[in-house]
């Protein structure tokens, strides 16, 4: 079956200063990668999401980047800022056989002021 | 637009209990998933259901047991509680299309369960 890695586990940037986070899978069916951010006590929140048809994705501060040959994807956060700062989980999953999450085991930002 | 809701947001049970969680979709989202959610194991899926019909099951064991109601609101169970089922249980809503191709999930806030 499918399984994500993500890395890195935890990450510090100072405010203004970018973040990446990156993760690979292994199942080259998978073709849906969605990113969740979990804020302390929430449940998780898509930010942003990309299809295997598409190498990248942009919205405002968050970029989305896909290599499907490499079977690893990134998120690119410009522009800290301490809103920032929760746990981020990428996902994989395959776009016509259900909502089968995958999910990396998450990356805890801080951002600090 | 309301986002999905859980209920209840907390519970507490005695180990051998059973448990019922709760979840309402986003209006007009047909499609229910549930994760388990824990330090040790991460986001793990438990089980979707779309027009009332489980269509997608994760590696969990038959004490765990969900269903769907024709207005997609969803239930899951679990029996026979163990002390290892203690997580925070999340429910996602999306809307799918006629022809079941993924769309956008949204989670809800979870169901804390503690098994004492």
């Amino acid at each position: 079956g499918e399984n994500v890695e993500q890395h890195p586990s935890t990450l510090s940037v100072q405010e203004g200063d970018s973040a990446v986070i990156k993760c690979t899978y292994s199942d080259s069916a998978s073709n849906y990668f969605p990113w969740y951010k979990q804020e302390l006590g929430k449940g998780p929140q898509l930010i942003i999401d990309i299809r295997s048809n598409v190498g990248e994705k942009k919205d405002q501060r968050i970029a989305v980047t896909l290599n499907k040959t490499a079977k690893h994807f990134s998120l690119h956060i410009t522009e800290t800022q301490p809103e920032d700062s929760a746990v981020y989980f990428c996902a994989a999953s395959m776009w016509n056989y259900g909502q089968n999450f995958v999910f990396g085991p998450g990356t805890r930002l801080s951002v600090l002021p | 637009k309301a986002g999905v809701t859980q209920t209840p947001r907390y519970l507490i049970k005695t180990r051998g209990q059973q448990v019922t969680l709760s979840c309402s979709p986003i209006s007009g989202h047909r499609s229910v998933s549930w994760y388990q959610q824990t330090p040790g194991q991460g986001l793990q899926f438990l089980f979707e259901y779309f027009s009332e019909t489980q269509r997608n099951k994760g590696n969990f064991p038959g004490r765990f047991s969900g269903r769907q109601f024709s207005n997609s609101r969803s239930e899951m169970n679990v029996s026979t509680l163990e002390l290892g089922d203690s997580a925070l249980y999340l429910c996602a809503s999306s809307l799918r299309d006629i022809s079941y191709m993924n769309t956008e999930a949204f989670f809800g806030q979870g169901t804390r369960l503690t098994v004492v």
